[in-house]
């Protein structure tokens, strides 16, 4: 099935720094990734789809500045979160569409734990 | 606005217990209902509805798609502790856009 890689699953950092989440797929092409955000106890939270070869489209509220999302290949996204502060912590999680069984079915990574100090 | 309803938001049970969780919801261009079972880590995949009346099985967890009422049911049958997890509810918007979420069900079984 598909299978898709998130790294690093831990870091933390020191504010005022940027940090690089990568999220690959492994055995299929995703033009489309979505990146979302977890605050402890709660849903998903989506904050851009990361479209390949353009730029990614941000939900309301979510600072395209502060986030960065890069698509370079079909197997590739990532996520910067530049000058990150303490309220920058969070679960960050990658997903990429994926085709199953004729259907579109969403492929999580592991997720991305986020310490800022 | 599109949203994707969940209840119970939490539920604890003892095992044994069949649970009934429902996920409703309203968006445009409807394309599909997912649902994802997350412990500590990723959401992994359960099940994808696309047709009303049509159940999908799988051991003890079971799913079934209303489409004229807009909602869905996971049951889980003899429930065990390692069903402990957030479900989610998932809805696709139409090809090439969005999965909505719901705010997920917290399942705590207990020994």
């Amino acid at each position: 099935g598909a299978v898709v890689s998130q790294h690093p699953s831990w870091v933390i950092c020191k504010s005022g720094t940027s940090v690089k989440i990568e999220c690959r797929s492994l055995d299929f092409q995703a033009t489309t990734m979505f990146w979302y955000r977890q605050f402890p106890k709660q849903s998903l939270m989506l904050m851009a789809t990361s479209n390949e070869g353009s730029k990614a489209t941000y939900e309301q509220g979510v600072e395209k500045d502060k986030f960065l999302i890069n698509h370079a290949s079909l197997t590739l996204s990532t996520l910067t979160v530049t000058s990150a502060h303490p309220e920058d912590s969070s679960f960050y999680i990658c997903s990429a569409r994926s085709r199953q069984g004729g259907a579109n079915v969403l492929t999580f990574g592991a997720g991305s734990r986020l310490t800022v100090l | 606005e599109d949203k994707v309803v969940q209840s119970p938001l939490s539920l604890v049970v003892h095992e044994g217990d069949t649970v009934t969780l429902n996920c409703s919801y309203e968006v445009t261009n409807f394309r599909s209902l997912l649902w994802y079972k997350q412990e500590k880590k990723a959401p992994t995949f359960l099940f994808m509805l696309t047709s009303s009346g049509i159940e999908k099985k799988s051991g003890r967890l079971s799913s079934i798609l209303d489409k004229k009422e807009l909602f869905s049911i996971l049951n889980i049958t003899a429930t065990q502790t390692g069903d402990s997890a957030i479900y989610l509810c998932a809805v696709e918007k139409g090809y090439g856009q969005n999965f909505v979420f719901g705010p997920g069900t917290r399942l705590s079984v207990l020994p």
